[in-house]
């Protein structure tokens, strides 16, 4: 079964750090670039980041650039989002998400699988 | 960045009606890369369209999409008891892929 499992959620103080994990399992996980998309509570969804299969390219909405790092790891099958000087407004369920086509090599595709999401809020 | 309008804001439907939503971008996207997407609450998003047309694997052929430069449709033939949801329009052909506020599809 295709399947992507988030964890490391929780609460952190406002400058914070935290990290996301997402493990993979069901589909050969280093062929596709792979993505972070949040949504705050009762709102929408945003896009964060993408990283390619290889490692070559990441990709940050501008609101996080400079404070979170999007990793992966294809041995585990695992992917990461490393958060920094966390603010309030990173409040939010956060999604690993995959392209649905392999091979890409921008942050622009679908995404056909999701994980259940874990929660990350930023409160003193 | 691209802005995706969605309407109505709230759709209130019966099971078995047509329900039509609407998604409009700010500017013509590249090769009609736009996806819609389902979420239930307590859910994470599923993809239905992409493509603009075409449907997802798994998906009813009750789910149809349409439209291409900068209006699209997604369209629900006969509603089922399971349609009704949070409905998500994404657009991908230029970056940073955004996506739209949502339409929610109510029980009337």
């Amino acid at each position: 079964e295709v399947q992507l499992v988030e964890s490391g959620g929780g609460l952190v103080k406002p400058g914070g750090s935290l990290r996301l994990s997402c493990a993979a399992s069901g589909f050969t996980f280093r062929i596709y670039s792979m993505n972070w998309v949040r949504q705050a509570p009762g709102k929408g969804l945003e896009w964060v980041s993408s990283i390619t299969g290889g490692s070559n390219y990441m990709y940050y909405t501008d609101s996080v650039k400079g404070r979170f790092t999007v990793s992966r790891d294809n041995a585990k099958s695992s992917l990461y989002l490393e958060m920094n000087s966390l603010r309030a407004e990173d409040t939010a369920v956060y999604y690993c998400a995959r392209d649905r086509t392999s091979g890409g090599y921008n942050s622009l595709n679908a995404f056909d699988i999701w994980g259940q999401g874990t929660m990350v809020t930023v409160s003193s | 960045d691209i802005v995706l309008t969605q309407s109505p804001g709230t759709l209130s439907l019966s099971p078995g009606e047509r329900a039509t939503l609407s998604c409009r971008a700010s500017q013509s996207l590249s090769l009609n890369f736009l996806a819609w997407y389902q979420q239930k609450p307590g859910q994470a998003p599923r993809l239905l369209i992409y493509g603009a047309s075409s449907r997802a694997t798994g998906i009813p052929d009750r789910f149809s999409g349409s439209g291409s430069g900068t209006d699209f449709t997604l369209t629900i033939s006969r509603l089922e008891p399971e349609d009704f949801a949070v409905y998500y329009c994404q657009q991908y052909g230029s970056s940073p892929q955004t996506f739209g506020q949502g339409t929610k599809v109510e029980i009337k």
